[in-house]
């Protein structure tokens, strides 16, 4: 069954240090996602990117966050300066279209900000 | 605005026992709802989805849930839990735009 792959599945960094999230949304699906989930938390949704632009983005994406889809394959999550705050686990997942379909979400990225 | 609530962050079940995990929603619009399984250490599983077909949905792993608009629930249950069932389950609202509202999660344990 196809998967939604990120890499790493651990990173540590220090505080202030960039960190890019790796990801690969399965290959026929046009919806791309980013959400976290600080440990004990729920689930909250960071942003969504379609056709090679962001179409929603929650509050907590502010500008040390951004996006790519660099190729045709690969979808990143970059966080500029990196505070104590943003340590979570983030995860990456994608949709075909229509909404009934659901999202397929990777295994996610440990994060922590030390 | 739409919001999911999961009464019972954890709930406990002996093996073979009903299992029973709830969830109420809000949405201004005909929702799409959903449930998702975590297990230690791994991402979110889709369970099942409710997308205004069946009211009722059969899932994976012998998960159901039956969508009641008149209570707004959306509760998931399964017969007869199973050791492998252990997990966080949550709950999801889709109000048809592009993000999913999930609920706080609830943790299954199960019992021998």
């Amino acid at each position: 069954e196809p998967e939604v792959t990120q890499t790493p599945s651990h990173q540590v960094t220090q505080m202030g240090q960039e960190v890019i999230l790796r990801c690969v949304p399965i290959s026929n699906h046009l919806y791309f996602y980013w959400y976290r989930q600080i440990l004990g938390q729920k689930v909250e949704f960071l942003v969504s990117f379609y056709n090679n632009e962001i179409s929603e983005k929650s509050e907590i994406f502010d500008d040390q966050f951004s996006v790519e889809r660099p190729d045709g394959s690969n979808f990143t999550l970059k966080i500029r300066s990196t505070k104590l705050e943003d340590s979570a686990m983030y995860f990456c997942a994608s949709r075909k279209t229509g909404l009934d379909y659901g999202y397929t979400f990777g295994s996610g990225t440990r994060l922590t900000v030390v | 605005a739409q919001s999911v609530t999961q009464l019972g962050s954890h709930v406990s079940v002996s093996e073979g026992a009903l299992v029973l995990l709830r969830c109420n929603y809000s949405s201004s619009v005909p929702p799409y709802l959903f449930w998702y399984v975590q297990y230690p250490n791994q991402g979110l599983q889709l369970l099942l989805k409710y997308t205004s077909a069946a009211t009722l949905v059969k899932g994976i792993n012998g998960f159901e849930a039956e969508f009641k608009k008149s209570e707004t629930s959306f509760h998931l249950t399964k017969p007869s839990a199973h050791m492998s069932d252990a997990a966080e389950y949550f709950c999801a609202v889709s109000d048809r735009t592009d993000k999913l509202i999930f609920g706080t999660g609830t943790r299954l344990q199960v019992f021998p």
